[in-house]
């Protein structure tokens, strides 16, 4: 059974420009949460999607958006980079959603390095 | 709203002695409660998780952990580390539906030979 997969692993932009990250969620599963990671912040809530639909979200402003498609595959999008958004961004999917029983199936992550 | 503290930033252990990882949530009601671990490079892994039911639950790798309800508490235990078993580890806690995971700081585990 195949995990959940990111690409690409790495990646650096430069301030102003934009960038795109996806994720393919494990077969099956419907929901699909993303997770900004960084030394000083650790692990911070961006959005959960589940059936097309974003359901959570956490407090980052609106240059990062997101969207899932119909194959369950997300995508999610931060414009105008800034040099804080540098980060490992966490991909992770599970069955059913928005639960606090959720279990979490992560990805190996998206290192996006901004100069 | 829910949160998570791990007191302890950075914990070094000794080869094959034991281990034990603090985590103290904030929850109004019972909480869901996940110990992940991750290695350098990789995304996380869940180590084990608690809904209800027995207290001390069991996970992968030899790991365990106890939800004490009166200290508000969900420590991971091992009893002998590996040198394998270097990591970041994280608590989560999950609440009512409609909300988020949310994880503590993390700790990160050296283990000395």
């Amino acid at each position: 059974k195949a995990g959940v997969t990111q690409t690409p692993r790495y990646l650096i932009k430069t301030r102003g420009q934009q960038v795109t990250l996806s994720c393919s969620p494990i077969s099956g599963h419907r929901s699909v949460s993303w997770y900004q990671q960084t030394p000083g912040q650790g692990l911070q809530f961006l959005f959960e999607y589940f059936s097309e639909t974003q359901r959570n979200k956490g407090n980052f402003p609106g240059r990062f958006s997101g969207r899932q498609f119909s194959n369950s595959r997300s995508e999610m999008n931060v414009s105008t980079l800034e040099l804080g958004d540098s980060a490992l961004y966490l991909c992770a999917s599970s069955l059913t959603g928005v639960s606090g029983a959720n279990v979490l199936t992560f990805g190996a992550g998206s290192r996006l390095t901004v100069l | 709203a829910q949160s998570v503290t791990q007191p302890d930033i950075h914990i070094t252990v000794s080869e094959g002695a034991s281990l034990e990882l603090r985590c103290n949530y904030s929850y109004g009601a019972t909480p869901y409660l996940f110990w992940y671990v991750q290695s350098p490079g990789q995304g996380l892994q869940l180590l084990l998780k608690y809904f209800s039911g027995d207290t001390l639950v069991q996970g992968i790798k030899g790991f365990e952990a106890e939800f004490k309800r009166s200290q508000s508490s969900f420590n991971l235990r091992k009893p002998s580390v590996h040198w394998s078993d270097a990591a970041e580890y994280f608590c989560a806690v999950g609440a009512q539906a409609g909300t988020a995971l949310i994880f503590g700081k993390g700790t990160t585990l050296s283990v000395s030979s």
